[in-house]
């Protein structure tokens, strides 16, 4: 069964500092990666996806993930964090060509300092 | 409007109250989903609906009850809950159509439920 993991429930970093939010996952195959954002009170906005192809793939807001094989990860960086990227992030991981069997992480929650 | 709505954003109800959550989307897709989210776990999908057809019920208990006439609508109804099944519920929409389907789900903002 296919399975993600974020170890951090709760990391904070100062304003313009750099950001790198884990996820490790577990699936058979070559999955389809996601990264989902949580501001308060809002529903996920898709951040990234990866399904095939360049390995480091460009989102929204200026995120970055990189995809690594070898040790089943899909970490997302932004270089410069903003205040207004507090909120939670969601990695996902699931089958290709089914949202049905998307499997989502517990989350973790940003705190950015000014 | 573009996108998924959900209504209403917030609900408060007794145990033994019957309430409806709602949920529409306008983006075309022919797949949506109820996910219930609850503080500290992992998003629970609990049904999914392509082409107006159920196609999982995880476990669900019968106290929820989903309805999707249109591809466009999808309704929970909710009977004689129990205070843990206070929650976010998150409505999202795909579109699930083989191997142009890309896994990726559209979200509601979700109703804030509170059992009482």
């Amino acid at each position: 069964a296919q399975s993600v993991t974020q170890p951090d429930i709760h990391i904070t970093v100062s304003e313009g500092a750099s950001l790198e939010l884990r996820c490790n996952y577990s699936y058979g195959a070559t999955p389809y990666l996601f990264w989902y954002v949580q501001s308060p009170g809002q529903g996920l906005q898709l951040l990234l996806k990866y399904f095939s192809g360049d390995t480091l793939v460009q989102g929204i807001k200026g995120f970055e993930a990189e995809f690594k094989r070898s040790q089943s990860s899909f970490n997302l960086r932004k270089p410069s964090v903003h205040w207004s990227d507090a909120a939670e992030y969601f990695c996902a991981v699931g089958a290709p060509g089914s949202a049905r069997q998307l499997t989502f992480g517990s989350g973790t929650q940003l705190t950015v300092l000014p | 409007e573009t996108g998924v709505t959900q209504t209403p954003r917030h609900l408060v109800m007794g145990m033994t109250n019957k309430k409806s959550l709602k949920c529409e989307q306008h983006l075309g897709h022919n797949a949506m989903y109820w996910y219930k989210q609850s503080a500290k776990k992992p998003l629970e999908l609990m049904f999914v609906y392509s082409l107006e057809e159920r196609v999982e019920n995880n476990s669900v208990p019968s106290r929820f009850s989903p309805e999707c006439p249109n591809s466009s609508h999808l309704f929970l109804h909710l009977h004689t809950l129990q205070p843990e099944d206070s929650a976010l519920y998150l409505c999202a929409s795909s579109q699930d159509s083989g191997t142009t389907n890309t896994g990726e789900l559209f979200f509601g903002e979700g109703s804030r439920l509170t059992v009482l």
